[in-house]
């Protein structure tokens, strides 16, 4: 079955450095990759979408790559803020039905100003 | 806004009292989704719908039932709650996927469900 997997450790980082998140995932060819983040006690948020087919995609300071070849998906925040501190989960098209996504457990990313 | 809500933010019940959590949207999109999600882990999917159409994932225990009565209304509810089912649980909504699937998921905040 298909796996993901996000580090699992705490992320802490300067304000002002590029932030880079990890998305790896095994067993599994999906055509596109999804960004969230999640507040403590809040839902999660989308933020980008990138298709098998697309190298890159950008917004605003994010920045998402896919390699389909290494199975990876790197997510990176540049010129990061305290406001950017959150835990942000990958999400993949679940090989069970393509209505549906399974997440990986997330990377806590905290910003140090 | 175009919104996911979910009510109440927190509810306590006790142990085996049978509860009902609420979910709407205003969104207007056909599929509804919850989930699980305990401390440190990923959200779980429990079910979705597509319009009327359940989905039962197969891990979701018995103890746990949805209803979809109309598109804007989703009701999660747990027969029998045990100590394990404490968790935050997370509705949420997407258009039916075109192009092989790639609409995100718009979430509500969660019901946070203390068992007693």
């Amino acid at each position: 079955s298909q796996k993901i997997e996000q580090n699992s450790e705490a992320l802490n980082i300067q304000e002002g450095k590029t932030a880079t998140l990890t998305c790896n995932y095994t067993n599994y060819s999906p055509a596109y990759l999804q960004w969230y983040r999640q507040d403590p006690g809040r839902g999660p948020v989308f933020l980008l979408l990138i298709r098998e087919n697309e190298k890159e995609k950008r917004k605003e300071r994010l920045k998402v790559t896919f390699d389909t070849t290494l199975k990876q998906s790197l997510f990176h925040i540049t010129a990061s803020q305290p406001a950017d501190s959150a835990t942000y989960l990958c999400a993949l098209p679940d090989s069970g039905g393509y209505q549906k996504v399974t997440f990986g457990t997330g990377t806590k990313l905290q910003v140090i100003p | 806004d175009a919104m996911v809500i979910q009510n109440p933010r927190y509810q306590v019940t006790q142990f085996g009292k049978p509860v009902t959590l609420s979910c709407s949207q205003t969104l207007n999109h056909n599929v509804m989704y919850w989930y699980q999600q305990k401390s440190s882990q990923a959200p779980k999917l429990l079910f979705h719908y597509y319009d009327k159409d359940f989905n039962n994932e197969a891990d979701t225990p018995d103890n746990f039932q949805s209803r979809r009565p109309n598109t804007s209304f989703c009701f999660l509810d747990i027969r029998s709650p045990g100590l394990g089912d404490a968790a935050m649980y997370l509705c949420a909504t997407s258009r039916y996927p075109t192009g092989g699937g790639n609409q995100p998921q718009h979430f509500g905040d969660g019901t946070r469900l203390s068992i007693l």
